[in-house]
């Protein structure tokens, strides 16, 4: 069936480091790919999203491309920042059982 | 516009008990999803709701139950609550039949069975 999986955490980095979570898929079609994060709280926000392969998604200075012969869609930040500590989600829309499915859920940590 | 509404935040019960959670999905939304999320197993889909009518059901017992109202309101009904059941449920809308496109999410009703 459909699944993702995403790199486990806690991520710990320093403000203004560079960032990478791992998401990887696997689904049957061409599913669109999302990333949602959730901040201390607070419910799942999209963070950005794709919908065809080498599509880029990006917002807040974040982006994945959605790579269709690797089945990834790894999330970048150039420059991290405290405030984007928070729960990162990759999920694909599971097109054959109509529904979202989503990663396990990867928790970042910057440090000032 | 008002975001999904969740209410109550917060509830603790006792094994054996029922609860039931409530979710008002942002104004023109018809679709109403709902999820469990618990530290080891991640979000995991429960059901969704458009129209009233179930259109999806994920891998939860039959103590697990819920329903939709003519104005999209959602609840969503757990029976007999076990330990396992302690978990955010978590509530999101969608303008969209099927969840095919982005959803909105509530910041949940976290549950502790004692």
């Amino acid at each position: 069936g459909n699944s993702v999986t995403q790199m486990e955490g806690p991520v710990t980095l320093s403000e203004e480091a560079f960032l990478t979570i791992n998401c990887t898929y696997t689904a049957t079609g061409y599913p669109s790919l999302f990333w949602y994060v959730q901040y201390p709280g607070e419910g799942l926000q999209l963070l950005l999203k794709a919908t065809k392969a080498d599509d880029k998604g990006s917002n807040k200075g974040f982006e994945a491309t959605y790579r269709k012969e690797t089945t990834s869609f790894h999330l970048e930040k150039g420059s991290v920042q405290v405030s984007d500590s928070a729960v990162y989600f990759c999920a694909l829309s599971d097109r054959e059982n109509d529904k979202i499915i989503f990663g396990k859920g990867t928790r970042l940590h910057i440090l000032p | 516009k008002a975001g999904v509404t969740q209410t109550p935040r917060y509830l603790i019960k006792t094994r054996g008990q029922q609860v039931t959670l409530s979710c008002s999905p942002i104004s023109g939304h018809r679709s109403v999803s709902w999820y469990q999320q618990t530290p080891g197993q991640g979000l995991q889909f429960l059901f969704e709701y458009f129209s009233e009518t179930q259109r999806n059901k994920g891998n939860f017992p039959g103590r697990f139950s819920g329903r939709q109202f003519s104005n999209s309101r959602s609840e969503m009904n757990v029976s007999t609550l076990e330990l396992g059941d302690s978990a955010l449920y978590l509530c999101a809308s969608s303008h969209r039949q099927g969840n095919t496109g982005e959803l909105f999410f509530g910041e949940g009703s976290r549950l502790t069975v004692l």
